[in-house]
């Protein structure tokens, strides 16, 4: 496997449903990010970690839950969700946080909740 | 706080002619300024930035952008469109190299045979 690998690349889950997004990226890289893509809306952040410290939290309600157990994955735990969290979540790297660092996009899970 | 605002949500072009993919931003510094391109099924992929330096900016697959700061313009173009350039087309920015991105709503972009 090479770059940033995503599962599942879909999902459907009902509201009341645990389930979790799994991210590996093969890049040696110190940061790695969550975004949620919804349709004709701006990318947004939801949660940054540097060497597997969260360091950013975009006031994502608390029914979205990160975990970063070492620098090459992350994870994006889901419990009762709303039928509005239905969208796609892309996990991206980069050699370290900021914006002098381009960043190595997964090709998401498309997340549907019912 | 910087925002960004991407001019029309869908492009539609003939393969051949000029693609032209328009991006305002606003920021309180001088901004680094991004462009990255999402194909169906995949995630997205640079295509160029501007962080300091020359203001047009040369990207891969033959796209190329200008920072205009009299404008707060960083507009992407294309002289010849391709079948292969049909995607979605994210323009972003942030306020300095430690800064997080923020991104724009994005355009689509078909291209005609």
């Amino acid at each position: 496997e090479t770059g940033v690998t995503q599962t599942p690349r879909h999902l459907v889950m009902g509201m009341t449903n645990k389930k979790s997004l799994k991210c590996e990226q093969h890049l040696g890289h110190n940061a790695m990010y969550w975004y949620k893509q919804s349709a004709k809306k701006p990318l947004e952040l939801m949660f940054v970690y540097s060497l597997e410290e969260r360091v950013e939290n975009n006031s994502v309600p608390s029914r979205f839950s990160p975990e970063c157990p070492n620098s090459s994955h992350l994870f994006l735990h889901l419990h009762t969700l709303q039928p509005e969290d239905s969208a796609l979540y892309l996990c991206a790297s980069s050699q370290d946080r900021g914006s002098n660092y381009e960043q190595y996009f997964g090709p998401g899970t498309r997340l549907t909740v019912t | 706080a910087q925002s960004v605002t991407q001019l029309g949500s869908h492009v539609s072009v003939s393969e051949g002619a000029l693609v032209l993919l328009r991006c305002n931003y606003s920021s309180s510094v001088p901004p680094y300024l991004f462009w990255y391109v999402q194909y169906p099924n995949q995630g997205l992929q640079l295509l160029l930035k501007y962080t300091t330096g020359a203001t047009l900016v040369k990207g891969i697959n033959g796209f190329e952008a200008e920072f205009k700061k009299s404008e707060t313009s960083f507009h992407l173009t294309k002289p010849s469109a391709h079948m292969s350039d049909a995607a979605e087309y994210f323009c972003a920015v942030s306020d300095s190299g430690w800064v997080e991105l923020s991104f724009g709503a994005g355009t689509t972009v078909t291209v005609r045979a």
